[in-house]
This record gives C-alpha cells, structure tokens and sequence, in this order.
C-alpha cells in the first residue's frame, strides 16, 4: 500500500468548512484512498473512499486531484464533535480485483474545531 | 442496525495470567480484523480473518498471543501469560466481503477492548 503524509495537527473554528489534506505520491492506479477518524476514546469511524472521482456523503466530501497524488477531506461545517484525529489511507486491490487486508493506519492529523 | 461489538470493555489483569477478548462482528460479516492500539500511538495490525480461516497472522506479535473465528461470526482474542507491554486497547472490525473487481472493502470498527496488565 502507498505510503501517506498529512499535517500532524490542524485547527478549525466551528461553523467553517475543515480542509484536512493528504499526499499519497506514490499511489498505484488500482489503489483507493479511504478516510476514517477516531474520537477520543473511541473505535475508528469510516468517513468516505474514492479511487478518482470527487465523492460526497453525508459526512464529508473527497477532493483527488486529477494526478491523484493528492486529496482533501472537506467537512463542510465543523462541530465540536468533528475534533479528533483523521486518518488517510490508501488500500490496495490485489491482482485479480479483490481487496482484503490490513489498513495500515498513519499518525493522522488531529483536527480541533474550537468555539 | 447493530455495529460490532466487543467485551469485555475493559480487563485489568495480572502479568502471567491468560485473557480473552471477544469480538461480535456486524451479522454477515465474512472478513474480521484484530488491531492493538497503545497509549498515544496508532493502530498495528494483528490479524484477519475471511470466514473462519486466518489467511494473515502477520501482525502477532508473538506466540502468546492466538486468535479463533467460529460459524464466520464470534472472534476470540487469547493472550496467554500477559507481559506490561500488551497494554493496550484491542480493536475488532468487520467487512461485507472480499471485494470482487471494482468494488471495495470497507471495515467498521467496534469500540475496542482496554486490556491493562498490573
């Protein structure tokens, strides 16, 4: 799986839009890049996937960059319960199309919204 | 309807006595992930399962440490004669299935298990 790189921390006032970005240079054409975020104290919780084309649901949106080495998470408007750490990850699909495995999950950004 | 769920929630034991952790993943789930994530660090990988076999053990860290998935539900976690440095919180996660060509796997995670050896 491609290595990731984000910023460690980040900040956003509540009420804006949080932009969380992530490099993945060296992603493969049958790789996806998939979001989760862990609350304190909590388990991971899925956020959104993409392979290439934007994506939205009714957490967030994925911004991947036509060159796809790049991609940004958006949460439209930041709560407080939007604070805590974001993790991009890129996933494999193995050869003959089936993914299975490990995530292997970075050092994230923590994301704190503050009043 | 119901996540994955996990139990106990928390087990403090002793150095050198055996623990099990129970995993219920989301119903008709067929993959089934372990991960240990320590105090302040991220999540490492332990172990998979696809049905009831485990086609990837990479991650245990060592023998004491074994996983079994029963009637592709129920997973237990077995850590036997606990050291200090186990720690931590255990974390399952299911997925609908192995990904066919042009789909995707996506694992849900239950709320972790805080394992604490004295």
């Amino acid at each position: 799986d491609a290595k990731t790189t984000q910023p460690p921390s980040m900040d956003c006032a509540e009420g804006r839009a949080a932009n969380l970005p992530c490099n993945h240079s060296t992603i493969s054409g049958n790789e996806y890049v998939y979001w989760y975020r862990q609350i304190h104290s909590q388990g991971p919780q899925y956020i959104i996937h993409g392979l290439k084309n934007n994506e939205t649901n009714e957490m967030a949106s994925l911004i991947i960059t036509e060159d796809r080495k790049s991609s940004t998470l958006i949460l439209p408007h930041a709560t407080l319960r939007d604070t805590a750490v974001y993790y991009c990850i890129v996933r494999v699909h193995r050869a003959g199309g089936t993914s299975y495995g490990k995530l292997t999950f970075g050092q994230g950004t923590i994301l704190t919204v503050h009043p | 309807g119901a996540g994955v769920s996990q139990s106990p929630s928390n087990k403090v034991t002793e150095k050198g006595k055996d623990v099990e952790l129970r995993c219920d993943p989301i119903s008709g789930h067929t993959a089934l992930y372990w991960y240990r994530q320590r105090l302040g660090q991220g999540l490492e990988f332990l172990i998979y399962f696809q049905g009831n076999s485990a086609p990837d053990k990479s991650g245990l860290p060592s023998d004491r440490f074994s996983a079994e998935r029963t009637g592709e539900s129920v997973s237990t976690l077995t850590i036997q004669r606990t050291q200090q440095e186990d720690s931590a919180v255990y974390l399952c996660a299911s997925s609908l299935y192995l990904s066919t060509s042009g789909g995707t796997d996506t694992q849900y995670f239950g709320p972790g298990t805080r394992l604490t050896v004295l």
